[in-house]
């Protein structure tokens, strides 16, 4: 079993859409979770994290941690075409495990 | 600040040749990490450093070496480059004791080998 898995997509949305992006792991020593976005041909960016279970909302986006069940997601409102990129979850402490990344297309 | 910057952008190698992959950050951070990134594969830790003088292997070392002489320095060495190590490879850093250790990334070496 892969320790972080994610639905590598493609995954294609109308503009205005709410999109949910998902990973799940398997080590529970994971102690924060990440979310990176990387446009094509870019490095990775941070986007927002999570510590503990429960939501963090940063203004469009939302990150969600379920320990109990090892889910992670990220909810992205209002999706814009400036939201295209590849979305990489990476649980973690010092050093990061990346999930494969979910490509994300918003059409206008 | 120039953030991470990596040289060079893009690189075609023969089987077998060697290659020195350049990683540089001027924000004074101790971590800093080498990954490649191959299609549908994601980021796959090849070696990392806490500091200058120390690194460690990642998940993914075999045919890659690394030294790192300075804090701002850490670079890459492919010695008998194979066609498997055509890949997107990314430098990373992070600042130490200061969670959650967010990695800010270079721009990317794209090395194809041939």
């Amino acid at each position: 079993q892969k320790e972080v898995e994610q639905d590598p997509g493609p995954l294609s949305v109308p503009e205005g859409a709410i999109v949910s992006l998902n990973c799940t792991y398997s080590n529970s020593a994971f102690q924060y979770f990440m979310w990176y976005r990387q446009y094509s041909r870019k490095g990775p960016e941070l986007l927002m994290y999570t510590y503990s279970s429960g939501n963090k909302e940063d203004g469009r986006f939302t990150a969600q941690v379920d320990k109990s069940s090892k889910y992670i997601s990220l909810f992205i409102r209002d999706s814009q075409p400036s939201d295209s990129a590849t979305y990489l979850c990476a649980p973690g402490g010092d050093k990061l495990t990346f999930g494969t990344g979910t490509r994300l297309a918003v059409r206008p | 600040n120039a953030g991470v910057t990596q040289t060079p952008k893009f690189r075609i190698l023969k089987i077998g040749q060697s290659m020195t992959l350049q990683c540089a950050q001027d924000m004074n951070h101790n971590y800093m990490y080498w990954y490649r990134q191959d299609p549908g594969m994601g980021l796959k830790l090849i070696y990392y450093s806490v500091g200058a003088g120390i690194t460690d292997k990642g998940e993914v070392p075999n045919g890659y070496n690394v030294s790192r002489s300075t804090t701002e320095d850490f670079p890459l060495r492919l010695e008998l480059a194979a066609p498997s190590q055509t890949s997107v490879y990314f430098c990373a850093s992070s600042p130490p004791h200061r969670e959650p250790y967010e990695q800010y990334f270079g721009p990317g070496t794209r090395l194809t080998v041939t």
